[in-house]
């Protein structure tokens, strides 16, 4: 199947920081991507679309301002999480969209990241 | 668009069958069985394109209802590996159709 890699798999941060975070398609092109994150025991959250080349599409009560989103190419999007504070504290997860034609569209996901904001 | 996953926790023992449902009052164009480890993202199992499809993948098998609004995920003789959380995921068919739409998930404990 498709590879999806992020990184870092983890960081921790000082509150007010930026932190950035990078999801690669390592075997495939991807012209979507999308961004998630999952409390604990929770399901995943769809934060965000990103379309290469384009804006990205934010989910209703994200903020666009604080959860930038850039997809420079097809392989690589990048969440960057602005002043970052506590409670953005989460479990971050991306995944790519593959086309295999037709209505056989698939998502795979990357091994998530772990944001810890002190 | 919802999906009511169901049940939310199952413990079996290992050699056990288990089923896990997933049902909508919407249609969905596809319908996606994802298995998902602490601390990691989720992983592919099995994925449903067209009505009353039946897929199998080992001892995983899946099928796609006929008005596309539900799901099955059946895995015989279980193996103390086969612990996670398993969602249900289905993509929508109106516009932003590309979204994925999770279930709550069923957390899989087997006893060996």
């Amino acid at each position: 199947g498709a590879v999806v890699s992020q990184h870092p798999s983890w960081v921790i941060c000082k509150s007010g920081t930026s932190v950035k975070i990078e999801c690669r398609s390592l075997d495939f092109q991807a012209t979507t991507m999308f961004w998630y994150r999952q409390f604990p025991k929770q399901s995943l959250m769809l934060m965000a679309t990103s379309n290469e080349g384009s804006k990205a599409t934010y989910e209703q009560g994200v903020e666009k301002d604080k959860f930038l989103i850039n997809h420079a190419s097809l392989t690589l999007s990048t969440l960057t999480v602005t002043s970052a504070h506590p409670e953005d504290s989460s479990f971050y997860i991306c995944s790519a969209r593959v086309l295999a034609g037709g209505i056989r569209d698939t998502q795979y996901f990357g091994p998530g990241t772990r944001l810890t904001v002190l | 668009q919802l999906l009511e996953q169901s049940p939310q926790f199952l413990s079996i023992q290992e050699g056990e069958n288990l089923t896990v449902y997933c049902n909508s009052s919407s249609v969905f164009s596809s319908l996606q069985w994802y298995r998902q480890e602490p601390g990691e993202g989720p992983v592919l199992l099995i994925a449903l394109y067209k009505a009353g499809e039946l897929t199998s993948n080992g001892r995983l098998t899946a099928q796609f209802g006929i008005t596309r609004k539900d799901s099955f995920l059946n895995i015989s003789a279980s193996i103390p590996s086969d612990v996670g959380i398993y969602f249900c995921a289905g993509q929508g068919t109106q516009g932003g159709s590309e979204k994925l739409v999770f279930g709550k998930g069923t957390k899989l404990t087997v006893n060996p």
